[in-house]
Protein backbone atom coordinates (compact mmCIF):
# COMPACT_ATOMS: atom_id res chain seq x y z
CA UNK A 1 0.00 0.00 0.00
CA UNK A 2 1.00 3.63 0.19
CA UNK A 3 2.09 3.70 -3.78
CA UNK A 4 2.66 7.14 -5.16
CA UNK A 5 3.27 7.85 -9.01
CA UNK A 6 4.67 10.41 -11.17
CA UNK A 7 4.30 11.34 -14.86
CA UNK A 8 6.41 11.32 -16.74
CA UNK A 9 9.42 9.61 -15.28
CA UNK A 10 11.80 11.35 -17.83
CA UNK A 11 11.29 14.65 -20.11
CA UNK A 12 13.61 16.32 -22.73
CA UNK A 13 12.28 20.08 -23.90
CA UNK A 14 13.43 22.95 -25.61
CA UNK A 15 13.93 26.20 -23.27
CA UNK A 16 11.51 28.34 -23.17
CA UNK A 17 8.21 25.77 -23.00
CA UNK A 18 7.01 24.44 -20.15
CA UNK A 19 6.55 20.95 -18.82
CA UNK A 20 4.15 19.30 -16.70
CA UNK A 21 4.70 16.87 -13.83
CA UNK A 22 1.61 14.69 -12.57
CA UNK A 23 1.83 13.12 -9.08
CA UNK A 24 -0.81 10.62 -7.90
CA UNK A 25 -1.23 8.57 -4.89
CA UNK A 26 -2.78 5.59 -6.06
CA UNK A 27 -4.40 3.69 -3.04
CA UNK A 28 -4.96 6.47 -0.54
CA UNK A 29 -6.06 9.92 -0.06
CA UNK A 30 -3.43 12.54 1.03
CA UNK A 31 -4.47 15.86 2.02
CA UNK A 32 -0.97 17.32 1.38
CA UNK A 33 1.27 16.61 -1.22
CA UNK A 34 5.34 18.44 -1.72
CA UNK A 35 7.12 18.66 -4.24
CA UNK A 36 11.05 18.29 -4.43
CA UNK A 37 14.04 18.92 -6.47
CA UNK A 38 17.33 17.32 -6.77
CA UNK A 39 20.47 18.12 -8.35
CA UNK A 40 23.68 16.01 -9.16
CA UNK A 41 24.96 14.69 -5.69
CA UNK A 42 23.12 16.93 -3.73
CA UNK A 43 20.45 16.22 -1.09
CA UNK A 44 16.73 16.79 -1.75
CA UNK A 45 15.06 20.20 -1.28
CA UNK A 46 11.29 21.03 -0.92
CA UNK A 47 9.73 23.23 -3.26
CA UNK A 48 6.83 23.48 -2.12
CA UNK A 49 3.99 22.10 0.26
CA UNK A 50 0.01 21.97 -1.44
CA UNK A 51 -3.02 20.91 -0.07
CA UNK A 52 -6.25 20.01 -2.02
CA UNK A 53 -8.60 23.08 -3.42
CA UNK A 54 -5.96 25.71 -1.44
CA UNK A 55 -2.96 27.79 -2.77
CA UNK A 56 0.40 26.16 -2.61
CA UNK A 57 3.11 27.11 -0.24
CA UNK A 58 6.55 27.45 -1.40
CA UNK A 59 9.62 27.69 -0.09
CA UNK A 60 11.80 30.67 0.10
CA UNK A 61 13.41 30.90 -2.89
CA UNK A 62 11.44 29.38 -5.12
CA UNK A 63 9.50 31.19 -7.84
CA UNK A 64 5.68 30.28 -7.05
CA UNK A 65 5.17 31.79 -11.00
CA UNK A 66 7.70 29.79 -12.62
CA UNK A 67 6.62 26.48 -10.42
CA UNK A 68 2.71 26.32 -10.29
CA UNK A 69 1.34 23.88 -8.65
CA UNK A 70 -2.40 22.32 -8.80
CA UNK A 71 -3.44 20.46 -6.28
CA UNK A 72 -7.35 19.28 -7.57
CA UNK A 73 -7.73 16.50 -5.73
CA UNK A 74 -7.05 14.24 -2.78
CA UNK A 75 -5.06 11.88 -4.85
CA UNK A 76 -4.15 14.11 -8.05
CA UNK A 77 -0.95 16.93 -7.67
CA UNK A 78 0.92 18.86 -10.65
CA UNK A 79 3.76 21.31 -11.28
CA UNK A 80 4.21 22.74 -14.14
CA UNK A 81 7.82 24.85 -14.93
CA UNK A 82 7.08 27.25 -17.04
CA UNK A 83 9.24 28.57 -19.34
CA UNK A 84 11.88 26.14 -18.44
CA UNK A 85 15.94 26.51 -18.73
CA UNK A 86 18.53 24.63 -18.57
CA UNK A 87 19.23 25.78 -15.28
CA UNK A 88 15.88 23.81 -14.18
CA UNK A 89 17.00 20.63 -15.46
CA UNK A 90 16.87 18.83 -12.38
CA UNK A 91 14.94 15.50 -10.22
CA UNK A 92 11.46 16.35 -9.79
CA UNK A 93 10.12 14.37 -6.86
CA UNK A 94 6.84 14.86 -5.62
CA UNK A 95 5.39 12.79 -2.15
CA UNK A 96 2.13 12.49 -0.26
CA UNK A 97 1.00 12.23 3.27
CA UNK A 98 -1.12 9.38 4.92
CA UNK A 99 -3.58 11.07 6.40
CA UNK A 100 -4.37 10.05 9.41
CA UNK A 101 -1.90 7.38 10.65
CA UNK A 102 0.30 8.17 13.53
CA UNK A 103 3.34 10.47 12.54
CA UNK A 104 1.58 11.09 9.04
CA UNK A 105 4.47 9.61 6.97
CA UNK A 106 5.28 10.79 3.27
CA UNK A 107 5.94 8.56 0.25
CA UNK A 108 7.36 9.57 -2.39
CA UNK A 109 7.11 9.14 -6.25
CA UNK A 110 9.87 7.69 -8.21
CA UNK A 111 10.86 11.00 -9.31
CA UNK A 112 10.92 12.32 -13.18
CA UNK A 113 14.19 13.68 -14.38
CA UNK A 114 14.02 17.12 -16.84
CA UNK A 115 16.06 18.20 -19.27
CA UNK A 116 15.90 21.12 -20.43
CA UNK A 117 17.93 22.02 -23.77
CA UNK B 1 18.77 22.72 8.29
CA UNK B 2 19.00 19.21 8.88
CA UNK B 3 18.75 18.59 12.68
CA UNK B 4 20.39 14.91 12.73
CA UNK B 5 24.06 14.05 12.80
CA UNK B 6 24.50 11.04 10.49
CA UNK B 7 28.04 9.49 9.32
CA UNK B 8 29.22 10.21 5.33
CA UNK B 9 29.38 6.41 4.78
CA UNK B 10 29.84 3.09 5.87
CA UNK B 11 30.54 -0.57 4.66
CA UNK B 12 28.66 -3.45 5.53
CA UNK B 13 29.17 -6.91 4.08
CA UNK B 14 26.21 -8.88 2.56
CA UNK B 15 24.31 -11.29 4.62
CA UNK B 16 25.76 -8.98 7.96
CA UNK B 17 23.37 -6.36 10.13
CA UNK B 18 23.88 -3.09 9.25
CA UNK B 19 23.68 -0.22 11.95
CA UNK B 20 23.56 3.39 11.12
CA UNK B 21 23.75 5.80 13.51
CA UNK B 22 21.88 9.10 13.90
CA UNK B 23 22.37 11.95 16.73
CA UNK B 24 19.53 13.88 16.79
CA UNK B 25 20.67 15.93 20.52
CA UNK B 26 18.12 18.78 20.17
CA UNK B 27 14.91 16.62 19.57
CA UNK B 28 11.94 18.02 21.03
CA UNK B 29 9.36 16.24 22.78
CA UNK B 30 6.88 16.11 19.84
CA UNK B 31 9.26 15.26 17.08
CA UNK B 32 9.13 11.79 15.73
CA UNK B 33 12.36 10.18 14.08
CA UNK B 34 12.12 8.93 10.34
CA UNK B 35 14.16 6.97 8.14
CA UNK B 36 14.45 7.13 4.61
CA UNK B 37 16.50 5.53 2.01
CA UNK B 38 17.47 6.31 -1.54
CA UNK B 39 18.54 3.97 -4.34
CA UNK B 40 20.56 5.82 -6.77
CA UNK B 41 18.29 7.75 -9.33
CA UNK B 42 14.57 6.90 -7.39
CA UNK B 43 12.65 8.40 -4.88
CA UNK B 44 13.14 7.95 -1.08
CA UNK B 45 11.62 5.40 0.01
CA UNK B 46 9.88 5.31 3.32
CA UNK B 47 11.81 2.74 6.13
CA UNK B 48 10.06 3.06 9.44
CA UNK B 49 9.60 5.89 12.05
CA UNK B 50 8.93 5.99 16.17
CA UNK B 51 8.88 8.29 19.11
CA UNK B 52 10.27 6.95 21.91
CA UNK B 53 9.67 3.39 21.81
CA UNK B 54 11.79 0.71 19.76
CA UNK B 55 9.75 -0.05 16.77
CA UNK B 56 10.30 -3.07 13.52
CA UNK B 57 8.52 -3.81 10.54
CA UNK B 58 9.65 -5.95 7.95
CA UNK B 59 12.28 -3.58 6.70
CA UNK B 60 14.12 -2.54 9.49
CA UNK B 61 14.25 -1.97 13.43
CA UNK B 62 14.43 1.55 14.85
CA UNK B 63 16.10 1.70 18.35
CA UNK B 64 15.90 5.02 20.11
CA UNK B 65 17.95 5.55 23.15
CA UNK B 66 16.12 6.52 26.46
CA UNK B 67 16.62 9.90 26.50
CA UNK B 68 15.92 10.18 23.01
CA UNK B 69 19.12 11.96 21.51
CA UNK B 70 20.04 9.39 19.47
CA UNK B 71 18.85 6.48 17.43
CA UNK B 72 20.09 3.73 15.17
CA UNK B 73 18.53 1.77 12.19
CA UNK B 74 19.28 -1.73 12.23
CA UNK B 75 18.70 -3.68 8.78
CA UNK B 76 19.23 -7.38 10.24
CA UNK B 77 20.26 -9.30 6.75
CA UNK B 78 22.01 -6.66 4.08
CA UNK B 79 22.19 -6.86 0.96
CA UNK B 80 23.04 -5.87 -2.16
CA UNK B 81 20.15 -4.36 -2.65
CA UNK B 82 20.02 -2.65 0.62
CA UNK B 83 22.94 -0.17 -0.69
CA UNK B 84 21.50 3.53 -0.94
CA UNK B 85 21.61 6.41 0.92
CA UNK B 86 19.80 6.62 4.28
CA UNK B 87 18.40 9.41 5.44
CA UNK B 88 17.48 9.93 9.41
CA UNK B 89 15.22 13.07 9.81
CA UNK B 90 13.64 14.71 13.01
CA UNK B 91 10.14 16.01 12.27
CA UNK B 92 6.50 17.20 13.98
CA UNK B 93 3.92 15.81 11.59
CA UNK B 94 1.63 18.15 10.02
CA UNK B 95 1.84 21.46 9.66
CA UNK B 96 4.86 23.73 8.06
CA UNK B 97 6.85 21.81 11.12
CA UNK B 98 5.62 18.75 9.69
CA UNK B 99 8.12 19.30 6.50
CA UNK B 100 10.93 16.72 5.73
CA UNK B 101 14.12 18.14 5.62
CA UNK B 102 16.72 15.98 3.99
CA UNK B 103 20.82 16.07 5.40
CA UNK B 104 23.30 14.45 3.40
CA UNK B 105 22.57 11.13 5.21
CA UNK B 106 24.63 7.96 5.52
CA UNK B 107 25.59 6.38 1.73
CA UNK B 108 25.75 2.74 2.83
CA UNK B 109 27.80 0.48 0.81
CA UNK B 110 26.75 -3.80 0.91
CA UNK B 111 29.63 -5.81 -0.48
CA UNK B 112 29.63 -9.25 -1.27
Amino acid sequence: GAVVSQHPSWVICKSGTSVKIECRSLDFQATTMFWYRQFPKQSLMLMATSNEGSKATYEQGVEKDKFLINHASLTLSTLTVTSAHPEDSSFYICSAALAGTPGETQYFGPGTRLLVL
Amino acid sequence: DAKTTQPTSMDCAEGRAANLPCNHSTISGNEYVYWYRQIHSQGPQYIIHGLKNNETNEMASLIITEDRKSSTLILPHATLRDTAVYYCIVRVPGGSQGNLIFGKGTKLSVKP
